[in-house]
């Protein structure tokens, strides 16, 4: 099955500046990749999502690349603001016979005020 | 509102007592999941559907079993819980013409077995 490392698990930036979250997947036929936030308490929420036909894509404050080659893509937030503080998750789909999403272990950001 | 709906969002229980999650959704999602959330190692699947009457493992299905009777429910089954599964779960569905990426989840159940 598909193996998803993300990194780092852990991420402290000062409000205003950018932070990335890395993640790398192990099958080259995965095609759709989405990114998940959640803050304290609350359920995981997609926040954008790329497919593989494309290399980068943008909304705001938050862009995600993809790099097919390297298998490997991240999230870039900029101008963070403390409201961005939570945990992140980004997920691999690959069409198995049973489909599914594998999630990486998470990213917990913290912006300082 | 379209929403995944769980219940109970808070359960304690004690080894080997049967107890169900109940999860149900309002967008006519053809695919729904089951979730368990542990520290450090994200969201591992636990079943799905992909519709009525068709269900398969996840990464994680031992101790768990579930049914999809109506495309609406999808409820998680503990039969004889133990502590090893305390953790937090999320039901979550999807449109199948999304490949099933685009998850919608409920707002999880924290269950502890003791």
């Amino acid at each position: 099955g598909e193996n998803v490392e993300q990194h780092p698990s852990t991420l402290s930036v000062q409000e205003g500046d950018s932070a990335v979250i890395k993640c790398t997947y192990s099958d080259s036929a995965s095609n759709y990749f989405p990114w998940y936030k959640q803050e304290l308490g609350k359920r995981p929420q997609l926040i954008i999502d790329i497919r593989s036909n494309v290399g980068e894509k943008k909304d705001q404050r938050i862009a995600v690349t993809l790099n097919k080659t390297a298998k490997h893509f991240s999230l870039h937030i900029t101008e963070t603001q403390p409201e961005d503080s939570a945990v992140y998750f980004c997920a691999v789909y690959l069409y198995t016979g049973r489909r599914a999403l594998t999630f990486g272990s998470g990213t917990r950001l913290q912006v300082q005020p | 509102e379209a929403q995944v709906t769980q219940n109970p969002r808070y359960l304690i229980t004690v080894t080997g007592k049967k107890l169900t999650v109940t999860c149900s959704q309002n967008m006519n999602h053809e695919y729904m999941s089951w979730y368990r959330q542990d520290p450090g190692l994200g969201l591992r699947q636990i079943y799905y559907s992909m519709n009525v009457e068709v269900t398969d493992k996840g990464d994680v299905p031992e101790g768990y079993k579930v049914s999809r009777k109506e495309k609406r429910n999808f409820p998680l089954i503990l039969e004889s819980p133990s502590p090893n599964q305390t953790s937090l779960y999320f039901c979550a569905s999807s449109a199948a013409g999304t490949g099933n990426g685009k998850l919608f989840f409920g707002s999880g159940t924290q269950l502890s077995v003791l």
